[in-house]
Order: structure tokens, then C-alpha cells, then sequence
């Protein structure tokens, strides 16, 4: 079946340790992105990335890392500049029409301690 | 800038009545694409509808309807004769056209709570 996975589900680290997150896509899709959620918020996009080698800066990018090699894979790096690391992150990926959806993959929830 | 705003932070209802949930969005464009989306508590977000700002008509799916309103920057989403599956987080999105600098990305609402008891 096609989708998007996110590993792991849940992720714990110490305060000050970089840490990666993984985003797999077999939908053949080129736009891929990922998003932070906090709770009671809506989504904030961190990155995204259109085709392979290029990615954007999102809303809220300080802190964060991304690379894209792959078409596939899109994983996001959580660096020890990032202050407030503690939150839901979720990938999504969509093909190149206008107008069409995200699709999202489970998210990873990442706690530091 | 492109701003979503959903005023209702939760709506709790009882089962078998109908919920609407409010969007109002802001943009410069008039080409544009409006989304909802359902969080249930296993986090990953479900795609529900998709309307884009050249065509209002407002239709049914099911259970789900919207009212797409361009006068009032308004795309309010509605869920008939409730079910308990249906306690979620629901999220409005909005899309501006896709150019080199921003492809697809999506602005979010702040989310609205529903919880359908039985």
C-alpha cells in the first residue's frame, strides 16, 4: 500500500542532543513538507522541499535541518538550537497539481527531557 | 499574508445532532484552494474536502457538508446526525497557487475540538 511512514511514533532525548527525524514516501510524489504541532495549535510548517536536492524554509525553520536525496525520504533534524523541541512533528507529501491535497503520514512525537 | 482563523476551540454534542464548524480565511490571491482536515487521536491528519475559490457551489458527501462563501471569506464544514467516530480535531487549510515559492504549502486554523458522546 502507498503512503507516508514517520519512525518512530514517539521519540525521547536529552536536552542538547541532535536528533533525526524519519520521513518515508512511496507515493512517487516530488513536494514534501513538515510541519510542528504544539498543542491546541494548528500546524506550523518547519521546511519543505519541491524536488530533490532544493528545500525552502518555512514559518518556523530556526533550530531545524532537513536534506532530500531522495525523492523518497525527506528526514528532519532536530538541532540543539531549536529551544522549544517538545512537540508532535508530521510529514506530508502531495504530487505536483494545483489545488491537491496533502497527505499525511502518522507523526512523531518527540519529548525532551 | 494568508491567515486561517477558527474561532470555535471545541464543540461538544450529543450524538445524532448536527455540528458546523466555522473557517474564515484571509488571502491576497484569487486563485486559491481551501481545505478541511480531521485529526482523530492517533494524530495523522485525514483529508476530507477540497474547494477551490473559482467554484462556490456548495455540495454534500455523505455525512459532510460545506458552505463556501467568498463574500465573507468563510468556508464553514458540517457534520450531520453526529457519531461518536466522528470526535476529532478538525482543521481548516488554506492553499495558495502553486509557483516556485510556495508550492502548495498549506496555512492551518488553530483547530477545532469536537467530542460527540453517546
Amino acid at each position: 500500500d502507498g503512503g507516508i511512514t514517520q519512525s518512530p511514533k514517539y521519540l525521547f532525548r536529552k536536552e542538547g542532543q541532535n536528533v533525526t527525524l524519519s520521513c518515508e514516501q512511496n507515493l512517487n510524489h516530488d513536494a514534501m513538507y513538515w510541519y510542528r504541532q504544539d498543542p491546541g495549535q494548528g500546524l506550523r510548517l518547519i521546511y519543505y522541499s519541491q524536488i530533490v536536492n532544493d528545500f525552502q524554509k518555512g514559518d518556523i525553520a530556526e533550530g531545524y535541518s532537513v536534506s532530500r536525496e531522495k525523492k523518497e525520504s525527506f528526514p528532519l533534524t532536530v538541532t540543539s538550537a531549536q529551544k522549544n523541541p517538545t512537540a508532535f512533528y508530521l510529514c506530508a507529501s502531495t504530487p505536483p497539481i494545483p489545488g491537491n491535497e496533502q497527505f499525511f503520514g502518522p507523526g512523531t512525537r518527540l519529548t525532551v527531557l | 499574508a494568508q491567515k486561517v482563523t477558527q474561532a470555535q476551540t471545541e464543540i461538544s454534542v450529543v450524538e445524532k445532532e448536527d455540528v458546523t464548524l466555522d473557517c474564515v480565511y484571509e488571502t491576497r490571491d484569487t486563485t486559491y484552494y481551501l481545505f478541511w482536515y480531521k485529526q482523530p487521536p492517533s494524530g495523522e491528519l485525514v483529508f476530507l474536502i477540497r474547494r477551490n475559490s473559482f467554484d462556490e457551489q456548495n455540495e454534500i458527501s455523505g455525512r459532510y457538508s460545506w458552505n463556501f462563501q467568498k463574500s465573507t471569506s468563510s468556508f464553514n464544514f458540517t457534520i450531520t446526525a453526529s457519531q461518536v467516530v466522528d470526535s476529532a480535531v478538525y482543521f481548516c487549510a488554506l492553499s495558495d497557487v502553486m509557483t516556485t515559492d510556495s508550492w502548495g504549502k498549506l496555512q492551518f486554523g488553530a483547530g477545532t475540538q469536537v467530542v460527540v458522546t453517546p
